[in-house]
């Protein structure tokens, strides 16, 4: 069973659609939760980062975690054609400094 | 403010030929990692150092691979001899010490072995 489990997709919407995308976790020491973006032939960028449990905002984005469930989502409102990328969801533990990667979320925003 | 250079972007070689990639961090992050991305998948990290002391090593195939950050600031990833399982696309990132989970991204190596 890999750590870290995230469906690839490839994940389809019109623009101006809620898009939803998630990753599940089996390591309880799992503290940091960040969400990448990787654009076509580009390396990954930070898009949100929240550590332990709880929600946050940043404009269109809402990073959730949910660590009873080791669950966490990333939503993205009034979805624009620019969002059009692969999104990768990281983790770390306390102390260890180093992200395991999920497989990451191929998405497009059709406009 | 530079980002993360990484060179050459593209590599073609045979197998059992070796290859080095070079990473240039952003100034003043302590920390850098390579990681190797397979098609379709998320990045898997080779190898971590911080200056210029390896901190994680653990998924680092050593048999054929080796990376060195020499006075802690540039760094070469170095595969001898490659198979064909290695065709990939290598990325370098780099911290600072504290905030680990902000790693800026170079954009990359991608390498094919026939």
């Amino acid at each position: 069973q890999k750590e870290v489990e995230q469906d690839p997709g490839p994940l389809s919407v019109p623009e101006g659609a809620i898009v939803s995308l998630n990753c599940t976790y089996s390591n309880s020491a799992f503290q940091y939760f960040m969400w990448y973006r990787q654009y076509s032939r580009k390396g990954p960028e930070l898009l949100m980062y929240t550590y332990s449990s709880g929600n946050k905002e940043d404009g269109r984005f809402t990073a959730q975690v949910d660590k009873s469930s080791k669950y966490i989502s990333l939503f993205i409102r009034d979805s624009q054609p620019s969002d059009s990328a692969t999104y990768l969801c990281a983790m770390s533990a306390r102390g260890a400094q180093k992200l395991v990667f999920g497989q990451g979320t191929r998405l497009t925003i059709n406009p | 403010e530079a980002g993360v250079a990484q060179s050459p972007r593209y590599k073609i070689i045979e197998k059992r030929q070796s290859v080095a990639f070079w990473c240039n961090p952003i100034s003043g992050h302590a920390t850098l990692y390579w990681y190797q991305q397979i098609l379709g998948q998320g990045p898997k990290l080779l190898i971590q150092f911080q200056n210029n002391g390896v901190v994680d090593d653990s998924q680092l195939p050593k048999d054929r691979f080796s990376a060195e950050r020499l006075k802690g600031v540039d760094s070469t990833l170095k595969i001898q001899p490659a198979k064909l399982e290695d065709s990939a696309v290598y990325l370098c990132a780099s911290s600072s010490v504290t905030g680990f989970w902000e790693q800026y991204f170079g954009p990359g190596t991608r390498l094919t072995v026939t």
